[in-house]
């Protein structure tokens, strides 16, 4: 039984590109959440997708933006990188908006 | 607004003693407390949930924590540390919005294990 997996697990951008990562929750999951962590800090919420729609969401701007996919798959998109948003990118699956998460091992995104 | 505090940010042990890792957090309502340990290169693992209905939780590799309502806090302690505990530790509250739920993270404590 497959656990989180996202895609890529390294990237680099430059300042002012787009980035896509890629989340696939645990088999049986319905919900995911993405979340920011910044070197040296606690993760952060960006967001929750549950049936296609984003159902609550963090202090992030309109910069980052999300998707869900009807085989509970998800993307996280951000515009117009800033050196700011160089952090580990976590998604994390739970069944129906649940409190148990499982993480994946992330994606550690670099802007240079 | 709910927050956590972790009280501190890197905590040492010789091998085969306790670990005691503070925490204090804020919420308007009982909220669902959890402990998370992250490994290099891992993802988060859940330690061990809160949610009312025992004040000591048991949670995975010897680890529990104490909900303590009156000095809001939830400390996580381990009778003896084995070097396999080195990793960053987070404590996490709940909050059930109107649709869906999102996790508050404190900014995390560092447990190193001296052999």
């Amino acid at each position: 039984d497959a656990g989180v997996t996202q895609s890529p697990t390294h990237l680099i951008k430059t300042r002012g590109q787009q980035v896509t990562l890629r989340c696939s929750p645990k088999s049986g999951h319905d919900t995911v959440s993405w979340y920011q962590q910044a070197l040296g800090q606690g993760p952060q919420f960006i967001f929750q997708y549950y049936e296609e729609e984003e159902r609550q969401r963090g202090n992030f701007p309109d910069r980052f933006s999300g998707h869900q996919f009807p085989n509970y798959s998800s993307e996280l998109n951000v515009n117009a990188l800033l050196l700011g948003d160089s952090a580990l990118y976590l998604c994390a699956s739970s069944l129906y908006m649940g409190e148990k998460l499982f993480f994946g091992s992330g994606t550690q995104l670099s802007v240079l | 607004a709910q927050s956590v505090t972790q009280l501190d940010s890197h905590v040492s042990v010789s091998e085969g003693t306790p670990v005691l890792l503070r925490c204090n957090y804020s919420s308007s309502y009982s909220p669902s407390l959890f402990w998370y340990v992250q490994h290099p290169n891992k993802g988060l693992q859940l330690l061990l949930k809160y949610t009312s209905a025992a004040t000591l939780v048991k949670g995975i590799n010897g680890f529990e924590a104490e909900f303590k309502k009156s000095e809001t806090s939830f400390h996580l302690t381990k009778p003896s540390a084995h070097m396999s505990d080195a990793a960053e530790y987070f404590c996490v509250v709940s909050d059930r919005g109107n649709a869906g739920n999102m996790l508050t993270f404190g900014g995390g404590t560092r447990l190193m294990v001296k052999p």
